[in-house]
């Protein structure tokens, strides 16, 4: 049971690239979530999906994109990377909303130089 | 909005201790959600431990509980014996009731727990 599983695990970008974070869970679980953690703090979430085909924005959506056109998978888009984006990013999905328990991806390192 | 306050940064105990971790928290909101995560070095996080707000007896799983004061909106978590295992980043996290928490959580910064032998 691989749960949610997060590639790549790590990225060094520079500045103005684009990338997508592919996020894929086998739990048939409707509600995925993206969130980065920076340096010191706790983690922000950046978009959304109760199901596929809708998603909304979470607390710090600028500069990324998302789709869900599958249960499965979540990809995180980011268009012209910033240094601003250097951060830790961890998909979760969970049953029915995060009053449940969430499962959480090992993460994806990212690094804009 | 909601907030996460954790006041502590850092803190080491000697194994088999107890140890609490301290967490307080803002809302207008009257029915919520609170948990406690756990995040070791390998980066995965990890539930520990959920509390209902409308519930006032406080959550517990095995060595783990909380200490739950709606009034003071506060939200502790004791670890009792504790284990080099529990040497991690624990992050108190908050989630609205309505919706079933679908928009997602709301974290405090983090304590870095440290468990020495």
């Amino acid at each position: 049971n691989a749960g949610v599983t997060q590639t790549p695990k790590f990225r060094i970008l520079k500045i103005g690239q684009s990338m997508t974070l592919q996020c894929t869970q086998d739990m048939n679980h409707n509600y995925m979530y993206w969130y980065r953690q920076d340096p010191g703090m706790g983690l922000k979430l950046i978009y959304y999906s109760v199901g596929a085909g809708i998603t909304d924005k979470g607390e710090v959506p600028n500069g990324y994109n998302v789709s869900r056109s599958t249960t499965e998978d979540f990809p995180l888009r980011l268009e012209l990377a910033a240094p601003s984006q250097t951060s830790v990013y961890f998909c979760a999905s969970s049953y029915k909303g995060m009053n449940t328990e969430a499962f959480f991806g090992q993460g994806t390192r990212l690094t804009v130089v | 909005a909601q907030t996460v306050t954790q006041s502590q940064p850092e803190m080491s105990v000697q194994e088999a201790e107890t140890v609490t971790l301290s967490c307080t928290y803002d809302t207008s909101e009257n029915n919520y959600y609170l948990f406690w995560y756990k995040q070791p070095p390998s980066r995965q996080m990890i539930l520990v431990i959920r509390q209902e707000a409308y519930k006032q007896q406080n959550a517990t799983e095995n060595r783990f509980s909380v200490n739950f004061q709606k009034a003071a909106k506060s939200f502790s978590l004791k670890i009792s014996d504790s284990q080099l295992g529990d040497t991690a980043m624990y992050f108190c996290a908050f989630a609205l009731y309505s919706g079933g928490g679908a928009d997602g959580l709301t974290f405090g910064k983090g304590t870095h727990l440290i468990i020495q032998p």
